[in-house]
């Protein structure tokens, strides 16, 4: 299976900066087939950014500055400018190959 | 309003069977696949396995295979997952999610999550 590894393990800002979130995977990805989710604390996940083809799309109703790049095995989130209701843990997850498999989690916190 | 709602909590003893819900509504149920994802206390999330309500085709994790069941019942729109002997490992809190309308495996609708506690 794929694994996708997540870094780094906690990102500290203040509100304003620019937060990029690493994922890096173990095989290549076919299609750009990953997507990233924020998960607040006591709730379920939910989809920021999916990609397909050579194309990252956010999902509906996410705000324009989170966007999503890479390919191959290396793929970033990035929060252009970071929003107090931004922290919480962001987690990718890979569609290209069964089984699906998700990355461990970065906690992003507002300093 | 489009939703998933999940079946509660549940607090069960290492042996025993469980089988916990999650029911769609608000689009058209049967035509989008349904997944659970795992979450084990303070960890990352794990995809288990998905079904296709309008068939009842299951897909499972080959971690997850022969370990749960994963069923539907299309009509009252409801996705199940079940254990026969659930063990402690199997604490954790469980997500059903819908799968993005087409054949990207995204997860674009999440239920409230069902936390099962197993303890003796």
């Amino acid at each position: 299976e794929i694994v996708l590894t997540q870094s780094p393990g906690t990102l500290s800002l203040s509100p304003g900066e620019r937060a990029t979130l690493s994922c890096r995977a173990s095989q290549s990805v076919s299609n750009t087939y990953l997507a990233w989710y924020q998960q607040k604390p006591g709730q379920a996940p939910r989809l920021l950014i999916f990609g397909e083809s050579t194309d990252f799309r956010r999902a509906t109703g996410i705000p324009d500055r989170f966007s999503g790049g890479g390919s191959g095995t290396d793929f970033t989130l990035t929060i252009s400018r970071l929003e107090p209701e931004d922290i919480g843990v962001y987690y990718c997850q890979q569609y290209g190959r069964s089984p699906w498999t998700f990355g461990q989690g970065t906690k992003v916190e507002i300093q | 309003e489009v939703h998933l709602v999940q079946s509660g909590a549940e607090v069960k003893k290492p042996g025993e069977s469980l089988k916990i819900s999650c029911k769609g509504s608000g689009y058209r149920f049967t035509s989008q696949w349904i997944g659970w994802v795992r979450q084990m206390p303070g960890k990352g999330l794990e995809w288990m396995g998905i079904i296709y309500p309008y068939d009842s085709d299951a897909k499972y994790n080959p971690s997850f295979q022969g370990q749960v069941t994963i069923s539907a019942d299309k009509s009252i729109s409801t996705v199940y997952l079940q254990w026969s002997s659930l063990k402690a490992s199997d604490t954790a809190m469980y997500f059903c999610a819908r799968q993005r309308d087409g054949y990207l495996v995204v997860f674009d609708l999440w239920g409230q999550g069902t936390l099962v506690t197993v303890s003796s």
